[in-house]
């Protein structure tokens, strides 16, 4: 069973306008969100994250918005550009599991191309 | 810092082989993670150590699969004897723990195994 879940695997986009890359959770123990970032042939790169006491957090480009009622988190990119293609990965984590690390628990990832 | 390291990069061998999968984390870090990435199951989770103590192994799929870190600076996965269905992109990462540390985990490039 998928706890998080990227319903899209990809998304075209044109270069100058806004991306958006949503994530669904279903355990409502998660309270920390991260996005990743994939190119091909690397490892995943952290991109933004957001706590579960916050509903908003911005980084340059990148906002992540969180909606804990929904159980939904969404990742903007604007203006989105060629270089912001990649696959995408959202992750959650449950801080107070107690197992004395954060493990994450990631979507499957949505390929973002972005048209020059 | 040189981020975490993987070794080989790719590694192709007959089903029945032993294979193992080696991995450097960046320095400080002490908690370290072996995930496995395929097509259908997206990035799994298969073991994680905190300061070199194997916390939770749920994610390993079978016996086949043994993890170590013998020291703060090393680990290794091993698949013995390995399976066509082994064939996957097997990543390593590291983080900082801590209660009031970081969920980021720094991702290796990753090793891409094929198993004929």
């Amino acid at each position: 069973d998928q706890q998080v879940k990227q319903n899209s695997p990809s998304l075209s986009v044109q270069e100058g306008r806004i991306s958006i890359l949503n994530c669904d959770y279903t355990n409502s123990m998660f309270d920390y969100f991260l996005w990743y970032k994939k190119y091909p042939a690397e490892g995943p790169t952290f991109l933004i994250s957001i706590s579960s006491i916050k509903d908003k957090n911005e980084d340059g480009r990148f906002t992540v918005f969180l909606n804990k009622s929904a159980k939904h988190l969404s990742l903007h990119i604007v203006p989105s550009q060629p270089g912001d293609s990649a696959v995408y990965f959202c992750a959650a984590s449950d801080r107070d599991s107690g197992a004395g690390s954060y493990q994450l628990t990631f979507g499957k990832g949505t390929k973002l191309s972005v048209i020059p | 810092d040189a981020g975490v390291i993987q070794s080989p990069r790719h590694e192709v061998t007959e089903m029945g082989q032993e294979v193992t999968l080696r991995c450097k984390p960046i320095s400080g870090h002490n908690s370290l993670f072996w995930y496995r990435q395929t097509m259908m199951r997206g990035l799994e989770l298969l073991i994680y150590f905190n300061n070199n103590v194997p916390i939770d192994d749920s994610g390993m799929p079978e016996d086949r699969f043994s993890a170590k870190m013998p020291n703060a600076s090393f680990s290794t996965l091993k698949i013995q004897p390995s399976e066509p269905r082994d064939s996957a992109v097997y990543f390593c990462a590291s983080s900082p723990f801590g209660r009031l540390g970081t969920d980021t985990q720094y991702f290796g490039p990753g090793t891409r195994l094929t198993v004929l």
